[in-house]
C-alpha cells in the first residue's frame, strides 16, 4: 500500500502560469481534501470531496478549482498561478474520523 | 465551526526532559480532538486521538494527552524526548461536518 501520493514533489512557476497538481489513494476512502500550509498559519482547508462525484469549498478556495476524478483521485488546480499561492500543499483521505496526508508539493509561484 | 489555539509556537528542550505541548479549543458539545506530526520534509502522521471515554489517552512513540473538558485542554506529553522527536506538532479539532480545523502549530527541538 503506497498510501496517498502526490505529485508533483516540488513545482516553479511563473506568475499566470497554471499547472495541476495530482493526489491519488489506495486505501479505497471516500473523502480526500486538499490543504496548503504556510509558516505559522497551521494547515487550511482549500477544497474537500466527501465522495465520488462531490466537491465543496474550504477555508480558503479563491485561485483555485478541484476535479474528482474516481475514488482514488483528486486534483488540485490553479489557473493562474499568483506569489501568495506559494505554498506547500498536502491531500490527504479518510474513511472515518482519521485523515492520511500525502508527503506534500512544494510550490513556489514567482 | 470549532478551532484550536496551540499556545507555545516554538518549545526547545533537552533529550531526555520531559515536554508538554498545551491546546485549547473553543468548547462545544462534543468533540473530537487530534494531535498530528510532522517530520522535515514529510507529511503529517496521526500522534493520538480522542473520540470518547477515557480522558487520558495514549499514542504512537511514547506520547500521551489528557482531555479536560472543564478547561477546554488537550495538552500533549512525553515523560522523556529524544532527538527524534523534533518536529512540528499540530493540535486538530474535528467540526460538525468532519472538516478539521488545526492549530498553528507547534515546533519541538530537541538539544543533545
Amino acid at each position: 500500500n503506497a498510501g496517498v501520493t502526490q505529485t508533483p514533489k516540488f513545482q516553479v512557476l511563473k506568475t499566470g502560469q497554471s499547472m495541476t497538481l495530482q493526489c491519488a489513494q489506495d486505501m479505497n476512502h471516500n473523502s480526500m481534501y486538499w490543504y496548503r500550509q504556510d509558516p505559522g498559519m497551521g494547515l487550511r482547508l482549500i477544497y474537500y470531496s466527501a465522495s465520488e462525484g462531490t466537491t465543496d469549498k474550504g477555508e480558503v478556495p479563491n485561485g483555485y478549482n478541484v476535479s474528482r476524478l474516481n475514488k482514488r483521485e483528486f486534483s488540485l488546480r490553479l489557473e493562474s498561478a499568483a506569489p501568495s499561492q506559494t505554498s506547500v500543499y498536502f491531500c490527504a483521505s479518510s474513511a472515518a474520523d482519521t485523515q492520511y496526508f500525502g508527503p506534500g508539493t512544494r510550490l513556489t509561484v514567482l | 465551526a470549532q478551532s484550536v489555539t496551540q499556545l507555545d509556537s516554538q518549545v526547545p528542550v533537552f533529550e531526555e526532559a520531559p515536554v508538554e505541548l498545551r491546546c485549547n479549543y473553543s468548547s462545544s458539545v462534543s468533540v473530537y480532538l487530534f494531535w498530528y506530526v510532522q517530520y522535515p520534509n514529510q507529511g503529517l502522521q496521526l500522534l493520538l486521538k480522542y473520540l470518547s471515554g477515557s480522558t487520558l489517552v495514549k499514542g504512537i512513540n511514547g506520547f500521551e494527552a489528557e482531555f479536560n473538558k472543564s478547561q477546554t485542554s488537550f495538552h500533549l506529553r512525553k515523560p522523556s524526548v529524544h532527538i527524534s522527536d523534533t518536529a512540528e506538532y499540530f493540535c486538530a479539532v474535528y467540526n460538525n461536518d468532519y472538516k478539521l480545523s488545526f492549530g498553528a502549530g507547534t515546533t519541538v527541538t530537541v538539544r543533545a
